[in-house]
């Protein structure tokens, strides 16, 4: 089955720049997207389609893709921002929908 | 505004059979894609499944195919996940949310029930 592969942890700085990878070999095909997921409450999208952003979300979160790998960029981290991230994408036909196993995001 | 209001918790024995609820509002349910999504405890989000109310057209991830049923009630804008004889690895919260997308390529959650705790224990 087909599968997205991210970090399961990543720690940074307040005021600095949190990247998070999301490796799937359909990614070149089929568009990533993005939520953030606090303790207690239901998942947010935070970017869409690679690199669009949702109304209201802060302009810090970025969203990029290259090749096999979509990469989330939080810049100017802020304390609120500690959370686990998820990408989503589909399996190379567009059949499934998938998740990646998730990553923490401690702001130090 | 949009709302997707999930029914309450829920603790069950092993065998017993379970219907949990997703009630919209706020838009027309019948043409968006309501999907269900598990987290177990400590765990990841998992795709299980995804109805589209208009016509219960119903889609199932692989991994959930045979365990559990999806049904909509578009008369009442209501989406259901029931399971017939549940199991302690059940344990989990249940998350529904609207695709603005067909299943499964270009399509994302854009909102979020407030999910429904389900615990199975003998």
């Amino acid at each position: 089955s087909y599968e997205l592969t991210q970090p399961p942890s990543v720690s940074v700085s307040p005021g600095q720049t949190a990247r998070i990878t999301c490796s799937g070999d359909a990614l070149p095909k089929q568009y990533a997207y993005w939520y953030q997921e606090k303790p207690g409450q239901a998942p947010v999208l935070v970017i869409y389609k690679d690199s669009e952003r949702p109304s209201g979300i802060p302009e810090r979160f970025s969203g990029s893709s290259s090749g096999t790998t979509v990469t989330l960029t939080i810049s100017g981290v802020q304390a609120e921002d500690e959370a686990d991230y998820y990408c989503q994408s589909a399996d190379s036909s567009g059949t499934y929908v998938v998740f990646g196993g998730g990553t923490k995001v401690t702001v130090l | 505004e949009v709302q997707l209001v999930q029914s309450g918790a829920e603790v069950k024995k092993p065998g017993e059979s379970l219907k949990i609820s997703c009630q919209g509002s706020g838009y027309s349910f019948a043409t968006y894609w309501i999907g269900w999504v598990r987290q177990m405890p400590g765990k990841g989000l998992e795709w299980m499944g995804a109805i589209y109310p208009g016509d219960s057209d119903t889609r199932y991830s692989p991994s959930f195919q045979g365990q559990v049923t999806i049904s909509a009630d578009k008369s009442i804008s209501a989406a259901y996940l029931q399971w017939s004889s549940l199991k302690a690895s059940d344990t989990a919260m249940y998350y529904c949310a609207r695709l603005p997308g067909v299943p499964a390529a270009d399509c994302y959650f854009d909102y979020w029930g407030q999910g429904t705790l389900v615990t199975v224990s003998s």
